[in-house]
Parts: C-alpha cells; sequence; structure tokens
C-alpha cells in the first residue's frame, strides 16, 4: 500500500539527548514537511523540502535538525537545544509544492521527555 | 501574519443533523482550502479541497468558499457518532518572496450525539 510511514509512535528522550524521528513516503512524492502539534495549538511548520538535497527552515524550525538524502526518507532530528520537544510530532508529503496540492499526513511521532 | 481561525467549540449536533463548521482567514490572495479531520490521538486526514467560489459536495460532505467575504466552511448532513473528531481547516498562502505555505487552524471539535 502506499503512504507514509512514521517511526517510531512513541519516543522518550533523555536530558541532553538527540533523537531522530523517521518519515518514509512510496508515494513518489517530491515535497516532505515536519510539522508540531501541541494541544490547543494549530500545527506548525518545522521544516520542509521540495526536492532531495534541499530543505527550507518552516516556523519553529530552532532545535531542530532534517537531511533529505533520497526522495523516500525526511528524518527529524530533535536535539538537546530544543528546550520543550514534548508533542506530537507529524510528517506530511505532497506531489509538489503546488500549492494546489494537498498534503498527507503519516500516523505521527509521540515525544516525551524522560 | 497569515492566520486561519476557527472557533475552537466543541459543537455538539444530534445523530442525522446538519454540522456546520466555519473558517475565516487573513489573506484575500489565497487560492487553496482544505478541510482535514482529526480523531482524538490520530494524525490528520484529507476529507475535501476546494478551489473556486461556491459549493463543492462529495457524499456527505459540503464545502463552501466565498473568497470576498474570507470565509471558506463545511457542512456534514446526516451527521454521525464516527464524525465526532475535530476539523481542521487548512489555508494555502502565497508568499510575497515566492511559493506557498499550507497554514491550519487550531480546529474545531465536533461533537455528535445519540
Amino acid at each position: 500500500d502506499g503512504g507514509i510511514t512514521q517511526s517510531p509512535k512513541y519516543l522518550f528522550r533523555k536530558e541532553g539527548q538527540n533523537v531522530t524521528l523517521s518519515c518514509e513516503q512510496n508515494l513518489n512524492h517530491d515535497a516532505m514537511y515536519w510539522y508540531r502539534q501541541d494541544p490547543g495549538q494549530g500545527l506548525r511548520l518545522i521544516y520542509y523540502s521540495q526536492i532531495v538535497n534541499d530543505f527550507q527552515k518552516g516556523d519553529i524550525a530552532e532545535g531542530y535538525s532534517v537531511s533529505r538524502e533520497k526522495k523516500e526518507s525526511f528524518p527529524l532530528t530533535v536535539t538537546s537545544a530544543q528546550k520543550n520537544p514534548t508533542a506530537f510530532y507529524l510528517c506530511a508529503s505532497s506531489i509538489n509544492r503546488d500549492s494546489h496540492q494537498p498534503q498527507h499526513f503519516g500516523d505521527g511521532t509521540r515525544l516525551s521527555i524522560l | 501574519q497569515k492566520e486561519v481561525e476557527q472557533n475552537s467549540g466543541p459543537l455538539s449536533v444530534p445523530e442525522g443533523a446538519i454540522a456546520s463548521l466555519n473558517c475565516t482567514y487573513s489573506d484575500r490572495g489565497s487560492q487553496s482550502f482544505f478541510w482535514y479531520r482529526q480523531y482524538s490521538g490520530k494524525s490528520p486526514e484529507l476529507i475535501m479541497s476546494i478551489y473556486s467560489n461556491g459549493d463543492k459536495e462529495d457524499g456527505r460532505f459540503t464545502a463552501q468558499l466565498n473568497k470576498a467575504s474570507q470565509y471558506v466552511s463545511l457542512l456534514i448532513r446526516d451527521s454521525q457518532p464516527s464524525d465526532s473528531a475535530t476539523y481542521l481547516c487548512a489555508v494555502n498562502f502565497i508568499l510575497t518572496g515566492g511559493g506557498n505555505k499550507l497554514t491550519f487552524g487550531t480546529g474545531t471539535q465536533l461533537k455528535v450525539e445519540l
């Protein structure tokens, strides 16, 4: 089945630790995105990528890093510099960055602090 | 600042009634509008997209767009308990320097009561 796979479903981070969230898609989509969702708030854009080896900061990129070495994969690293990482992280993809193209989401990763 | 506003609810409707969800946005130049459904603890699922003024129907769902008044709405006919979820409005804003950005409202919680 075509889709977006995020792993793990739940993740716990210790103080000073970097953690990496995986996002893989087999939809042959060019564009991929990472969002963060906190209770009572809308989705906030962390990073996005339009093509392989290119990515751009979103609204809340501080404390996060990404890579896009393959079209299918867009992992997100939550670094120790992110002081409030507890949230629901959502990866999305779209055919391209054309404004008419909808974004489709993976199942998400819940990150908590130990 | 590009904004998307939704009433957080909860909006309670009896089973079989029409649920009406509303969304306003700040940028008159926006071209693309999406409705997502998000069940508690799950990721958003695209249910409707609309690009032109007027109504667009898909099964029990109707999206309505009025660009002059800068609002988009979602009607759910014959509401079912399984429709109980948070509905996110998303608007694709065209950026001054080029490109576009999908901005999400905080969502309206819908409760369909037996």
